[in-house]
């Protein structure tokens, strides 16, 4: 399985934009890019996913490179529910999701 | 339209015991995957289940078992219990087809002792 490289943690103040990234310089041409985040206490929720254009839906924005080797999920006005955990997963014809340790963002009032 | 559910919520088992847990899919999935997460840890795919098949596995041995059933509700089955299989299972439900979004229930917190 491609893999994806995530830092540990992030931080950023309520109502402010937030730029998560992600690298996954192994990425095949039929691999999908999905992020999903987890709550504390709460099973992963689908956030978005895309291959190869950005992508917008109601709870953030995927901006894809050209090259597809790296990828950011963009919230646009951060709020105290949006702290958890973002995971940042390709996903390839099984649909296997493999997780990483994910990226802990953490937002201050 | 009803989410995806598990039960039980939590569970307590002894080394060595046998343990059953349950998925609700959403309505209309035909694909069950389950996952174990350790505490600190991301999930970890254990099995998939489209139609009633396992279709596809991960590093996990044998005594990890599953059922998909026709209603689409499903069943991790565990034999011979060890203190590591002490962790959060969590069940997803989809629609086959890679690109689709997977639903996750809120998980059973299993402890061995």
């Amino acid at each position: 399985d491609a893999k994806t490289t995530q830092p540990n943690s992030m931080e950023s103040n309520e109502e402010e934009p937030v730029h998560l990234p992600c690298n996954h310089s192994t990425i095949s041409g039929t691999d999908y890019i999905h992020w999903y985040r987890q709550l504390p206490s709460q099973g992963p929720e689908y956030v978005i996913h895309g291959l190869t254009s950005n992508v917008n839906n109601r709870m953030a924005s995927l901006a894809i490179a050209e090259d597809r080797k790296s990828s950011t999920l963009i919230l646009h006005r951060a709020t105290l529910r949006d702290a958890a955990v973002y995971y940042c997963i390709l996903v390839g014809a099984n649909s296997k999701l493999t997780f990483g340790k994910g990226i802990t963002l953490s937002v201050r009032p | 339209e009803t989410g995806v559910t598990q039960s039980p919520t939590h569970l307590i088992k002894t080394r060595g015991q046998q343990v059953t847990l349950r998925c609700s899919s959403q309505s209309g999935h035909n694909t069950v995957s389950w996952y174990q997460q350790a505490l600190g840890q991301g999930p970890q795919f254990i099995f998939q289940y489209y139609r009633e098949e396992e279709n596809g596995r991960g590093n996990f041995p044998p005594r990890f078992s599953g059922l998909q059933f026709p209603n689409y509700s499903s069943e991790l089955n565990v034999n011979a219990l060890e203190l590591d299989d002490s962790a959060l299972y969590l069940c997803a439900s989809s629609i086959r087809d890679f690109y689709n979004e997977q639903f996750f229930g809120p998980g059973t917190r299993l402890t061995v002792l």
